[in-house]
């Protein structure tokens, strides 16, 4: 399977500890982004890598989240000190390269958080 | 700024039955338009997509058009069916000079289709 696959899918915590998701893309994808997603709600955009470099952080993004990409490869989203209100689908994605807004984002099945 | 407005769910439609789901969107400049949907228990799926004014997206039956004088990209199908039960998502990517491209979501529509 080559598409975008994300660890862990379920991740269960309790209020003030703190967690690390990981985001695998398609290997020739250098475009990756991280949306957030609550119950009956659409995603929403958290922040984007391009290569490793982090261009755009949503105001979404408190202090206590914070992400990487060291290698240009996979991603790392990690929260600190989570809240309950932390709790929501994390989605990945990436696309090719190309600056074009008509390039199709490919999702991966997204880690469910709880924080109790 | 920009935002994306989808009708409300869920849409119960028997089969065979005409599909229409509503989206508008705001924007500035000339967003790309697209249609995802989630199939119980899978990650988001592109449907169809639209690049510019009066292009039609399609797939699997599904169409949508990108209509800039009523800034909408309505979902429509001709005959629904039961494996067509999904959240359908309408989303814009707005023009980026960072090159961004981000997703702007709408809340989704779920359809349920009954045999």
């Amino acid at each position: 399977d080559t598409g975008v696959s994300q660890d862990p899918r379920h991740k269960i915590t309790k209020r003030g500890q703190n967690v690390t998701f990981r985001c695998d893309p398609i290997s020739e994808h250098n475009r990756l982004y991280w949306y957030r997603q609550t119950l009956g709600q659409g995603p929403e955009f958290l922040t984007y890598f391009q290569n490793e470099a982090q261009l755009e952080k949503s105001r979404l993004l408190s202090d206590r989240f914070s992400a990487e990409r060291p290698k240009g490869s996979f991603s790392t989203l990690e929260i600190q000190r989570t809240e309950q209100g932390d709790s929501a689908m994390y989605l990945c994605a990436s696309s090719p390269p190309g600056a074009s807004g008509n390039n199709e984002q490919f999702f991966g099945p997204g880690t469910r958080l709880t924080v109790l | 700024g920009n935002s994306v407005t989808q009708m409300e769910g869920p849409v119960t439609l028997s089969e065979e039955a005409f599909l229409t789901i509503n989206c508008t969107y705001t924007a500035t400049g000339y967003p790309s338009l697209f249609w995802y949907v989630q199939y119980p228990g899978e990650g988001l799926q592109l449907l169809l997509k639209a690049t510019k004014a009066d292009d039609k997206g399609s797939n699997k039956g599904f169409e949508a058009t990108y209509r800039k004088e009523t800034t909408s990209f309505h979902l429509e199908k001709g005959s629904v069916q039961v494996s067509d039960s999904a959240v359908y998502f309408c989303a814009l990517s707005p023009f980026s000079t960072s090159g961004t491209y981000k997703y702007i979501f709408g809340t989704g529509t779920r359809l349920k289709v009954l045999a």
